[in-house]
């Protein structure tokens, strides 16, 4: 019963270096999102996917990028990691957008120094 | 553009007291209204939503949330607050305008006291 599975939990980066998020369900969704929470901000939409294959810029894309080769997996990359990245990362995904709820994976902390 | 405003950043009640969490939201048309609530280090979990037909809607936990179409307003409530209910709470909702990809408001901290 796994739901929406998010790695890693914590990651400090340097500025400069890259990483991906890995987010992966087990729930056969077809939408699959990406969102930054900072302190006081509420959830910001970075990309969302509806597809294997059709991905889409949300409210804050500059910085990342991602890619949606399976239903299942939505990867988030980081190419060079700056202080203003500095957020925790949350994956969700929903079978159908509106009407049916967001499942939400625990979360990535990511520290960039 | 869809907007959400959750004017409340921090709440404080006491153990046993009533609870009222505002959310606001800006459509032309009715849209699909969510509140999630997250506790430390943890996802957001749904406590309820809304979509038509009966304006006050149940959830988990033992909240209740009130559509109110002529103010804009989805509001939750709890009739009793528990010292485990101290969480952030997320209002979240989905229009056509916005392709029916939610946004949510900034989120309220609900602190409890003994």
């Amino acid at each position: 019963n796994a739901g929406v599975t998010q790695t890693p939990k914590f990651r400090i980066l340097k500025i400069g270096q890259s990483m991906t998020l890995q987010c992966t369900q087990d729930m056969n969704h077809n939408y699959m999102y990406w969102y930054r929470q900072d302190p006081g901000m509420g959830l910001k939409l970075i990309y969302y996917s509806v597809g294997a294959g059709i991905t889409d810029k949300g409210e804050v894309p500059n910085g990342y990028n991602v890619s949606r080769s399976t239903t299942e997996d939505f990867p988030l990359r980081l190419e060079l990691a700056a202080p203003s990245q500095t957020s925790v990362y949350f994956c969700a995904s929903s079978s159908f957008p509106g009407r049916e709820p967001q499942h939400f994976g625990d979360g990535t902390r990511l520290s960039i120094l | 553009a869809q907007s959400v405003t959750q004017p409340d950043i921090h709440i404080t009640v006491s153990e046993g007291a009533s609870l009222e969490l505002r959310c606001n939201y800006s459509y032309g048309a009715t849209p699909y209204l969510f509140w999630y609530v997250q506790s430390p280090g943890q996802g957001l979990q749904l406590l309820l939503k809304y979509f038509s037909g009966d304006t006050l809607v149940q959830g988990i936990k033992g909240f209740e949330a009130e559509f109110k179409r002529s103010q804009s307003s989805f509001n939750l409530r709890k009739p009793s607050v528990h010292w485990s209910d101290a969480a952030e709470y997320f209002c979240a909702v989905a229009a056509s305008g916005g392709s029916y990809i939610p946004t949510f408001g900034r989120g309220t901290s609900l602190i409890v006291h003994p």
